[in-house]
């Protein structure tokens, strides 16, 4: 069975970086896309980015100048780093399998930016 | 970027009833819509990709139609289990965008 499982830091200070890991078991990284979605307090849900099979990437361009979306195969994971925060960016973060539609989520880790 | 907007906000229901969902893309996605379901606490699940594909494991009582701007998402007799919040997505131009949810409750 897919599993996917965020972790990382619950408190961000503001300009410092956010950074997200999704460990994935059951299925390979090398394989279709993953993605990073975020929803805000409010409900406001955000689609972030995505790196493919191959390791390229595609960024949300209101996030481009702060977003890197990077792997390692050897451990299946992928990354999220969000650089110079600020408290807008506290939300729900959450990585997702990409086939077809995003068919499979990890559970969500809530990130407060706040100093 | 395209702007997805759904209606109503909220919805009161009874159980066994039928409802419909309703988004709207600002420009013509073509059939590039899926569904998510989400319930308190939980992360969002897939229910519809591509407009009207139902998703492995998924009700028949949940179907979705629409093409180009206008999309829906129907309930048919409405269970407990359905009170949730539903987002559309669009994945027909970057960046993905989803809509602000409806939010269906009990009468």
């Amino acid at each position: 069975e897919v599993q996917l499982q965020e972790s990382g830091p619950g408190l961000v200070k503001p300009s410092q970086s956010l950074s997200l890991t999704c460990s994935v078991t059951g299925y390979s990284i090398t394989s279709n896309y993953w993605g990073w979605i975020r929803k805000f307090p409010g409900n406001k849900m955000e689609w972030m980015g995505y790196i493919s099979y191959s390791g390229s990437t595609s960024y949300n361009p209101s996030l481009k100048s702060r977003i890197s979306i990077t792997r390692d195969t050897s451990k299946n994971q992928f990354f999220l780093q969000l650089n110079s925060v600020t408290t807008e960016d506290t939300a729900t973060y959450y990585c997702a399998r990409v086939v077809r539609a995003f068919d499979y989520w990890g559970q969500g880790v809530m990130v407060t930016v706040s100093s | 970027e395209t702007v997805m907007t759904q209606s109503p906000t909220s919805m009161s229901t009874s159980i066994g009833e039928r409802v419909t969902l309703n988004c709207k893309a600002s420009q013509s996605v073509g059939i590039n819509v899926d569904w998510y379901q989400q319930t308190p606490g939980q992360s969002p699940k897939l229910l519809i990709y591509g407009a009207s594909n139902r998703h492995t494991g998924v009700p028949d009582r949940f179907t979705g139609s629409g093409f180009g701007r206008d999309f829906t998402l129907t309930i048919s007799n409405v269970e407990a289990e359905d009170l949730a919040v539903y987002y559309c997505l669009q994945y027909g131009s970057i960046p993905y965008t989803f809509g602000a949810g409806t939010k269906l409750e009990l009468k």
